[in-house]
């Protein structure tokens, strides 16, 4: 079962416009929440993450929203460009016992920037 | 790149031999993990490792096993490979985070594309 919805699957957005990708979750043991970046052939990159404890992080042109009550969180990306174009993965992750934190992934949200 | 490699880039094999996939990291960090990629599935976490000789199960870890005799390595053993594990699979590092900002961060390697016919 999917711990982290995403939204929208695909995305179109003209360039200089806003990108606006979405997820929910249900398990409240969460803490830690990143995004991920991902160019075809390529892992995924590590763009920006949050913690619980605050509602916004702004690296760039890239914003991460976190609502606690509602259990939901957003990418922004301002100024979307066309090398902007990717897949991009929503996780959240939590630590349990000793072993790790591994993280739950959203399906992902292809992001087309068109010139 | 965080330092991580991963061998085979691209295999084929044929269905009931078995596989490995090597990972390979220089970061010297205690967390390993191996993830899928399927379409319409995001990434899923197939084993993890909290260090040398300890590891567990993920979401995904029937008809896969791991072994990791060195921090550096993280091999991921396809017993008896069957088309339904034909993916895209990527090994992650993560160090142990005590400070801001550190904690959890995961970082990819470059892939492993596995066909199974």
């Amino acid at each position: 079962q999917q711990q982290v919805k995403q939204s929208p699957q695909s995305l179109i957005v003209q360039k200089g416009g806003i990108s606006i990708i979405n997820c929910a979750y249900e398990n409240t043991a969460f803490d830690y929440f990143p995004w991920y970046q991902q160019f075809p052939g390529k892992g995924p990159a590590l763009l920006i993450a949050i913690r619980p404890d605050v509602s916004e992080k702004k690296e760039g042109r890239f914003t991460i929203s976190f609502n606690k009550s509602a259990k939901q969180f957003s990418l922004h990306i301002m100024d979307s460009q066309p090398g902007d174009s990717a897949t991009y993965f929503c996780a959240a992750s939590y630590e349990y016992s000793n072993s790790g934190y591994a993280l739950n992934f959203g399906k992902g949200t292809s992001l087309l920037v068109t010139p | 790149d965080a330092g991580i490699t991963q061998s085979p880039r691209h295999k084929v094999t044929e269905t009931g031999t078995p596989v490995t996939l090597r990972c390979h990291q220089t970061e010297n960090h205690r967390y390993m993990y191996w993830y899928r990629q399927d379409p319409g599935h995001g990434l899923r976490l197939i084993h993890y490792s909290y260090g040398v000789k300890d590891t567990d199960k993920g979401e995904v870890s029937d008809g896969y096993s791991v072994s990791r005799s060195k921090t550096e390595d993280f091999l991921l053993t396809l017993e008896s490979a069957t088309s339904s594990q034909t993916s895209v699979y990527f090994c992650a590092i993560s160090e142990e985070g005590i400070s801001p900002g550190l904690t959890y961060e995961q970082y990819f390697g470059p892939g492993t594309r596995l066909t199974v016919t």
